[in-house]
């Protein structure tokens, strides 16, 4: 059973949009990752989260611990950013990540 | 990047055998995974070191075992592949048990 889902499962852009990716989970958490895996690529975290907002030039990560809910943002997409993203919990009585099956996501110039 | 590698980066093998990879770190982390990432599922956890010689299961652990007996390494063993274990497998390590850095992936076919 997958404790993490997200939405969209696949996205498709023109450059220069606002892009949202969505992150639903059930069970309290100590730590949320947003994490980049571009085609055939290793993977990267973007961010890690545990309440707020974090901010990385063109990226932006919420949480809202009381909803379980967090969102990526991405601001002036370009086709760089094309890849899939994914969104990993670390529940509060867990010691380990369960993750989002991903979005996947293309940016068309 | 943090530095962490895996070995063999490929690897074709065939049902029965016996097949180790490898994730070495040099980062002095505490905590080390190994994953498998397939389509559909996501990344699941196979196993996880919370130090040297401290190992414990994940969620998908059957017809693994791992080892590590030393820091900077941290073996994962399928006594005898079967095609289902056929997947891109991933290291990550972690100073804490909220971080994760992951190394670049094997991926493995198991004919």
């Amino acid at each position: 059973k997958n404790e993490v889902e997200q939405s969209p499962q696949n996205l498709t852009a023109q450059e220069g949009e606002f892009i949202t990716i969505n992150c639903s989970y059930s069970v309290g958490i100590s730590a949320l990752h947003w994490l980049q895996q571009h085609p055939g690529g290793g993977i990267v975290s973007l961010f890690m989260l545990s309440s707020g907002k974090k901010k990385h030039g063109r990226l932006i990560a919420t949480i809202n611990i009381q909803e379980k809910h967090s969102s990526l943002h991405i601001t002036a997409s370009h086709p760089r950013d094309s890849a899939v993203y994914i969104c990993a919990v670390l529940p509060n009585t867990g010691n380990q990540f369960y993750f989002g099956t991903g979005t996947s996501l293309t940016v068309i110039p | 990047d943090a530095g962490i590698t895996q070995s063999p980066r490929h690897k074709v093998t065939e049902t029965g055998t016996p097949v180790t990879l490898r994730c070495h770190q040099t980062e002095n982390h505490r905590y080390m995974y190994w994953y498998r990432q397939d389509p559909g599922h996501g990344l699941r956890l196979i196993h996880y070191s919370y130090g040297v010689k401290d190992t414990d299961k994940g969620e998908v652990s059957d017809g693994y075992s791992v080892s590590r007996s030393k820091t900077e390494d941290f073996l994962l063993t399928l006594e005898s592949a079967t095609s289902s274990q056929t997947s891109v497998y991933f290291c990550a390590i972690g100073r804490s048990q909220e971080t994760q850095y992951f190394g670049p992936g094997t991926r493995l076919l198991v004919l």
